[in-house]
């Protein structure tokens, strides 16, 4: 079993949908919780940060951490194409800095 | 800051070429990543730098594989002699502190036929 598992989709939905991206991990040692976009040929860049459990919100896009079922989540709001990318969750303990990343979901928004 | 800079964007070589990747990390920032990532596994931490000393090479695949930081602006990654298997993108990333963000440079695409 990977540490941290991440669904690689492709996931399509139209424009304005409400988009939902989820990830499970392992290590119950894991307290700082990220999602990072990658758009094609380009560096991952980081979209939201999350330390512990909780809900954190920016604009259109929601993250939430669930530590007592090892699950994170992100959501979209009011989905644009430009939000068509791929969506990365990463994340580390307090005591390493070696940061594990999901496999990444790829997603289409049609206009 | 220009972000994290990484040359070459692309390199393609023969098998048992000696191939070195190089990244300038962003000023300040004091811990330094490599990455590779490929379909198959993702994206895979090779080895992390604190203040230029290597902290974890536990990733780094084989012997074959060598990073170094000579100073706080300069990283090298290293694949002596090449094999098709290491074709892959390489990522070079920086963060202040460790526990902040990580911001990723535009990568590496290796190509070893």
């Amino acid at each position: 079993q990977k540490e941290v598992e991440q669904d690689p989709g492709p996931l399509s939905v139209p424009e304005g949908a409400i988009v939902s991206l989820n990830c499970t991990y392992s290590n119950s040692a894991f307290q700082y919780f990220m999602w990072y976009r990658q758009y094609s040929r380009k560096g991952p860049e980081l979209l939201m940060y999350t330390y512990s459990s909780g809900n954190k919100e920016d604009g259109r896009f929601t993250a939430q951490v669930d530590k007592s079922s090892k699950y994170i989540s992100l959501f979209i709001r009011d989905s644009q194409p430009s939000d068509s990318a791929t969506y990365l969750c990463a994340m580390k303990s307090v005591d390493n800095n070696d940061m594990r990343f999901g496999a990444g979901t790829r997603l289409t928004v049609k206009p | 800051d220009a972000g994290v800079i990484q040359s070459p964007r692309h390199e393609v070589t023969e098998m048992g070429q000696e191939v070195t990747l190089r990244c300038k990390p962003i000023s300040g920032h004091d811990y330094l990543f490599w990455y590779r990532q490929t379909m198959m596994r993702g994206l895979e931490l090779l080895i992390y730098f604190n203040n230029n000393v290597p902290i974890d090479d536990s990733g780094m695949p084989e012997d074959r594989f060598s990073a170094k930081m000579p100073n706080a602006s300069f990283s090298t990654l290293k694949i002596q002699p090449s094999e098709p298997r290491d074709s892959a993108v390489y990522f070079c990333a920086s963060s202040f502190g460790g526990y902040t963000e990580a911001f990723f440079g535009q990568g590496t695409r290796l190509t070893v036929v």
